[in-house]
């Protein structure tokens, strides 16, 4: 079937940590993968993406790559903030709709 | 670029009243939108597909005779969440994408729901 897979939560880092969310899709063919982020009361924006293999998504110190050989999107930053406190969803698109990951809650502390 | 709206933001109705949400597309045409539910903790439920001037195609599961959807133009589309109960209360999140956003969907900021 066609779904996403992510880190179950919550994830509880300090300031300036190392952060990894693992991601993995099942998919036919070569679906666009996302990375979006909700912060408290809000709705999703979008994070980064990467459209085929290889491709590198980046965006506010976050990066994740298009690994077709392991079905993945991780998604990392080397140095976390306070203010990236939230939740995190990974997402794979194709015919027209987009399948969610069940979302990361990420708490960052100082 | 690609900004969507939602209004109202929140919405505090009585049992077996009628609630309507607006989501528009501000700074595109929107071909496709898509209305999503949010359970608290928990990841977006998609609802519907509405394709403008078409009817909307609803997911396994959501009544659609409950969720009247309506996409009437390239820039509008409307939930009504008709004899509202309390276990409507949720969060309903719209998106938007045009006829090349490459299966990108625009987020809008979501609607509080809640039914007393």
């Amino acid at each position: 079937g066609n779904s996403v897979t992510q880190m179950e939560g919550p994830v509880t880092l300090s300031e300036e940590a190392f952060l990894t969310i693992n991601c993995t899709y099942t998919a036919t063919g070569y679906p666009s993968l996302f990375w979006y982020v909700q912060y408290p009361g809000e709705g999703l924006q979008l994070l980064l993406k990467a459209t085929k293999a290889d491709d590198k998504g980046s965006n506010k110190g976050f990066e994740a790559t298009y690994r077709k050989e392991t079905t993945s999107f991780h998604l990392e930053k080397g140095s976390v903030q306070v203010s990236d406190s939230a939740v995190y969803f990974c997402a794979r698109g194709g015919a027209q709709k987009l399948v969610f990951g069940q979302g990361t809650r990420l708490t960052i502390n100082p | 670029g690609a900004v969507v709206s939602q209004h109202p933001s929140w919405v505090i109705c009585k049992s077996g009243t009628s609630v309507k949400i607006e989501c528009r597309s501000l700074d595109f045409q929107a071909t496709t939108m898509f209305w999503y539910r949010q359970f608290p903790k928990q990841s977006l439920m998609l609802m519907a597909t509405s394709n403008e001037g078409s009817k909307a195609t609803y997911e396994q599961g959501v009544e659609k005779d409950k969720f009247l959807i309506n996409h009437a133009s390239l820039t509008l589309s409307t939930l009504t969440v008709t004899s509202a109960h309390p276990e409507d209360s949720s969060f309903y999140i719209c998106s938007a994408r045009d006829w090349d956003s490459y299966n990108e969907q625009f987020f809008g900021p979501g609607t509080r729901l809640t039914v007393l």
